[in-house]
């Protein structure tokens, strides 16, 4: 079984500030995982993606995320927060049970709201 | 159209009615899935289609719940006898088999 924790439902920060929102993860089988972003009102927008090949990840937005197994943590990162990227941010790992039928089912963390401040 | 499309978008029933929401997913997409969002659950998986066939039933909270998907394209989600805790908004993503999936815009569904 899979299962995602995001440290801190709520983060603030200044535009132009380091952003860093924290994501853990728990995977019986070596996992793919995942960020999202939901602006207000809208579907789900993937961020980026580790699968397995580089464990420091680069996605849209500036946005960059580094899998340590480890610390089986995968934290969101942007160096300058710009007040676009005010929404709600969700980790994500799915599971890859060889011929499992859960093979694809994205499992959530429970939500990180990003506030940026002028 | 290119993304993955749902409708309503938003529906407002009265308890103890039958729902019907609507996912387009992108075509050719062969994994289709349901998923929940509410303030109190967060983001819960529902069912997983590869085909028409949905191999990943476990999410359903209940029998109340069901789901089908024709023509390996469009997939409905039905909720018979609607209770206020049905309540959410309800996402549907696509993807090519297993890999990155694309989530439509959402069914906000409120139950009076």
């Amino acid at each position: 079984a899979q299962s995602v924790t995001q440290l801190g439902s709520h983060v603030s920060v200044s535009e132009g500030a380091l952003v860093l929102l924290r994501c853990n993860y728990s995977s019986s089988v070596p996992p793919y995982l995942f960020w999202y972003v939901q602006y207000p009102n809208q579907g789900l927008q993937l961020l980026l993606k580790y699968t397995s090949a580089a464990t420091l990840v680069k996605g849209i937005n500036g946005f960059e995320a580094e899998f340590k197994k480890s610390e089986t943590s995968f934290h969101l990162t942007k160096p300058s927060a710009h007040m676009s990227d005010a929404a709600e941010y969700f980790c994500a790992v799915r599971g890859d049970n060889a011929g499992g039928t859960s093979y694809g089912k994205l499992t959530f963390g429970q939500g990180t709201i990003l506030t940026v401040h002028p | 159209g290119a993304g993955v499309s749902q409708s309503p978008s938003n529906k407002v029933t009265e308890k103890g009615k039958d729902v019907e929401l609507r996912c387009d997913p992108i075509s050719g997409h062969t994994a289709l899935y349901w998923y929940r969002q509410s303030l109190g659950q967060g983001l819960e998986f529902l069912i997983y289609f590869q085909g028409n066939s949905a191999p990943d039933k476990s999410g359903l909270p209940s029998d109340r719940f069901s789901a089908e998907r024709t023509g390996g394209s469009v997939s409905t989600l039905t909720i018979q006898r609607t209770q206020q805790e049905d309540s959410a908004v309800y996402l549907c993503a696509s993807s090519l088999a297993t890999n990155e999936q694309f989530f439509g815009p959402g069914t906000r569904l409120t139950v009076l």
